[in-house]
């Protein structure tokens, strides 16, 4: 069965660096197009990052861009999220999920398996 | 920062009608499709209905999704306790080039 796995979540100060890994199984991972989307606690769902098939593509919320990362290794099957000059708004959950078709029809797409998340707190 | 504007809260009795609006723009509901997500107490996000109202097996067929203009509903008849839970609208925003989620609505079985 499709399965992701979220890892790398802990507390960090704030103007630290951090990376999230989200570990795919039950799946042909180089198929698939992946995002990141994280929630505060307490908070509603907020769209991170996507990236393409070969890792050559990306797109990212204006709230992240500059400062995070979005990256893959089909041989580990494993997403990534670089996350640099982190904020203490940045603390929230932060999940993986798999899209449902993939780079071309992105417009059209939607979010089809999800991970369980994994908590980055960011604080002094 | 949501770009789609959900009420924060609805409420019904078992058995009753639920719907929830998703308000959005040209950019993104009146070009693309919406999908609704359920996110249960404690749980990731679920994917609940898909391209405006598709609903992916073994979701049932209680919950129903539309789509008109620039807006979205999601409708939950007979409503049961299972159903207590936040629910999201989402969709493409063309302008933003960005996967954007509507505020959220909590759902109470009173």
């Amino acid at each position: 069965q499709v399965q992701l796995v979220e890892s790398g979540g802990g507390v960090v100060q704030p103007g630290r660096s951090l990376r999230l890994s989200c570990a795919a199984s039950g799946f042909t991972f180089s198929s698939y197009v992946f995002h990141w989307v994280r929630q505060a606690p307490g908070k509603g769902l907020e769209w991170v990052a996507v990236i393409s098939y070969d890792g050559e593509n990306q797109f990212y919320a204006d709230s992240v861009k500059g400062r995070f990362t979005i990256s893959r290794d089909s041989f580990k099957k494993t997403l990534y999220l670089q996350m640099n000059r982190l904020k203490v708004e940045d603390t929230a959950v932060y999940y993986c999920a798999r899209d449902a078709l993939g780079w071309q029809l992105l417009v059209r797409s939607w979010l089809d398996s999800w991970g369980q998340g994994t908590l980055v707190t960011v604080s002094s | 920062q949501s770009v789609l504007t959900q009420p924060p809260s609805a409420s019904g009795t078992p058995g009753q009608w639920v719907t929830i609006s998703c308000s959005g723009s040209n950019s993104n509901i009146g070009s693309n499709p919406v999908n609704w997500y359920q996110q249960l107490p404690g749980t990731a996000p679920k994917l609940l209905i898909y391209s405006n109202d598709q609903r992916p097996s073994g979701v049932p067929d209680r919950f129903s999704g539309s789509k008109s203009g620039t807006s979205a509903s999601l409708a939950i008849s007979g409503l049961q306790s299972e159903a207590e839970a936040d629910y999201y609208c989402a969709a493409w925003d063309d302008s933003l080039n960005a996967y954007v989620f509507g505020t959220g609505t909590k759902v109470t079985v009173l």
